[in-house]
C-alpha cells in the first residue's frame, strides 16, 4: 500500500463505548496530525507527533486521547464522546526536514457519536 | 489571533475561469498551500507559494502578495470533476498549519 491508509472509514458508536481510529503512513515520513473536520468549519488540528513525540495537544478534551507507537502508525482512541463528537477525522503525514512541508491526508474516518 | 478567510461558495460554468481568493493574518509566515477536496474524500495538495508571485501548474495557478496578505488560486478551462472545495492554509512560525473554512466551488455546464 502507498500514501497514508485510514481504519474505519466509518464508526458508528454510543457514548459510553470505547473505539480507537487507526493511521498508517507509508511514506517514510517522520510527523504525523490527527485533525477533526466539521461541516463548514476550518479544519482543527488535534495532535501534532515529530519523531514519535507529542509536541502539540490543542486544547483537546481528554476523551481523545492520542498514540504513537512509530513513525508509521498513528491511534485516536475515544471514550465516553458527546454528539457534537461526530466529525471526519483525518489523519496527515508530512516530512518536517523538508522544504514545502506539504502534508499528505488519508481518506478519514466518519464518525458519529449517538 | 490568527485568521483565514475565503468565500464559502462560489459557482462558475464549464469551461471558463476562475479565482478563489484567500487573505491571512498570522503570526509568522512560512509558505501558503492549497488544498482540494472532493467531497468525502482527503484534501490533496495543489500548490504552494512561499515568494511573491505566481506559480504555474497546467490549468491551476496561485498566486502570493506577503505584503497584502493575499493569495489566490486560478483554475482555467473548467472541467466538472473541478467540482470540490478548495482550502487554504498557512504554515505559521511554529510550521502549524493554519486552515481557512474552504470554498465549495459549483461548476454547471
Amino acid at each position: 500500500e502507498t500514501g497514508v491508509t485510514q481504519t474505519p472509514r466509518h464508526l458508528v458508536m454510543g457514548m459510553t463505548n470505547k473505539k480507537s481510529l487507526k493511521c498508517e503512513q507509508h511514506l517514510g515520513h517522520n510527523a504525523m496530525y490527527w485533525y477533526k473536520q466539521s461541516a463548514k468549519k476550518p479544519l482543527e488540528l488535534m495532535f501534532v507527533y515529530n519523531f514519535k513525540e507529542q509536541t502539540e495537544n490543542n486544547s483537546v478534551p481528554s476523551r481523545f486521547s492520542p498514540e504513537c507507537p512509530n513513525s508509521s502508525h498513528l491511534f485516536l482512541h475515544l471514550h465516553t464522546l458527546q454528539p457534537e463528537d461526530s466529525a471526519l477525522y483525518l489523519c496527515a503525514s508530512s516530512d518536517p526536514s523538508g522544504t514545502v512541508r506539504e502534508q499528505f491526508f488519508g481518506p478519514g474516518t466518519r464518525l458519529t457519536v449517538l | 489571533g490568527q485568521n483565514i478567510d475565503q468565500p464559502t461558495e462560489m459557482t462558475a460554468t464549464e469551461g471558463a475561469i476562475v479565482q478563489i481568493n484567500c487573505t491571512y493574518q498570522t503570526s509568522g509566515f512560512n509558505g501558503l498551500f492549497w488544498y482540494q477536496q472532493h467531497a468525502g474524500e482527503a484534501p490533496t495538495f495543489l500548490s504552494y507559494n512561499v515568494l511573491d508571485g505566481l506559480e504555474e501548474k497546467g490549468r491551476f495557478s496561485s498566486f502570493l502578495s506577503r505584503s497584502k496578505g493575499y493569495s489566490y488560486l486560478l483554475l482555467k478551462e473548467l472541467q466538472m470533476k473541478d467540482s470540490a472545495s478548495y482550502l487554504c492554509a498557512v504554515l505559521d512560525s511554529n510550521y502549524q498549519l493554519i486552515w481557512g473554512a474552504g470554498t465549495k466551488l459549483i461548476i454547471k455546464p
